[in-house]
């Protein structure tokens, strides 16, 4: 069973405008990590934000912002004015934190969104 | 600093050539990791290493051979490839790796070698 969906395979966005990138989750764990990556075509991953299982608050690193919605398990990524740098494929990922189960402490990629920034 | 370095960056081989990707951090991480990610898919985990130890491989085929000669460095050795090998093998590290502790641990990647199996 798919442990993250990602509904939007592509995405467009007006330089400037902000786009919200849709996650959605599946884990019986009560501790886990939600992470969101990009990874532009020269094929580095890079680390954008982070959220805990038991965060309160929803993080935010500059323009990036994380809509945690903990009983609907989704992990929505914001990116706030957009820039033409932004485009890219963007994954998010989850890393479970029960111990047993032979898929924890491994960290599961969605199927990503490609992100296009139009000028 | 936090780069992961991998090298080559690009590597082409035929199915009898033995070759081996490198990958170095020297962010004082204890955990690394290889993933191979195939055009428009998601990365998949191969291996991960703990203190220079392997703690996890996901039943990849041993003509796949991972070695972590000192906490540095990570090393895939390969041997007897089939074309459908060809995919992006993405180098990762974190800053520790211990069961049911590390949820927040995010990883460092490098930018990757795209291996060509002929």
């Amino acid at each position: 069973a798919q442990k993250i969906t990602q509904t939007q395979p592509g995405m467009f966005v007006q330089e400037k405008e902000a786009v919200t990138l849709d996650c959605t989750y599946d884990t019986s764990d009560q501790s886990y990590g939600l992470f969101w990556y990009k990874q532009p075509s020269s094929g580095e991953m890079i680390f954008l934000i982070y959220q805990g299982s038991y965060d309160e608050q929803n993080a935010t690193e500059g323009r990036y912002s994380l809509n945690f919605q903990k009983a609907r398990k989704s992990a929505n990524l914001v990116i706030s004015a957009s820039q033409l740098g932004d485009s890219a494929m963007y994954f998010c990922a989850m890393r479970e934190g029960q111990h047993m189960k032979t898929s924890y402490d491994k960290v599961i990629f969605g199927p990503g969104t490609s992100l296009s920034v139009i000028p | 600093d936090t780069e992961v370095t991998q090298t080559p960056k690009h590597l082409v081989m035929g199915m009898t050539n033995k070759k081996s990707l490198k990958c170095e951090q020297h962010m004082g991480h204890r955990a690394m990791y290889w993933y191979k990610q195939k055009a428009k898919k998601p990365p998949e985990l191969m291996f991960v290493y703990s203190y220079e130890k392997l703690s996890i491989n996901e039943s990849v085929p041993s003509r796949f051979s991972p070695e972590c000669p000192n906490s540095s460095l990570l090393n895939l050795h390969l041997h007897a490839l089939q074309p459908e090998d060809s995919a992006l093998y993405l180098c990762a590290s974190s800053q520790d790796w211990m069961r049911g502790r590390t949820t927040n641990e995010k990883l460092f990647f490098g930018s990757g070698t795209q291996l060509s199996v002929l």
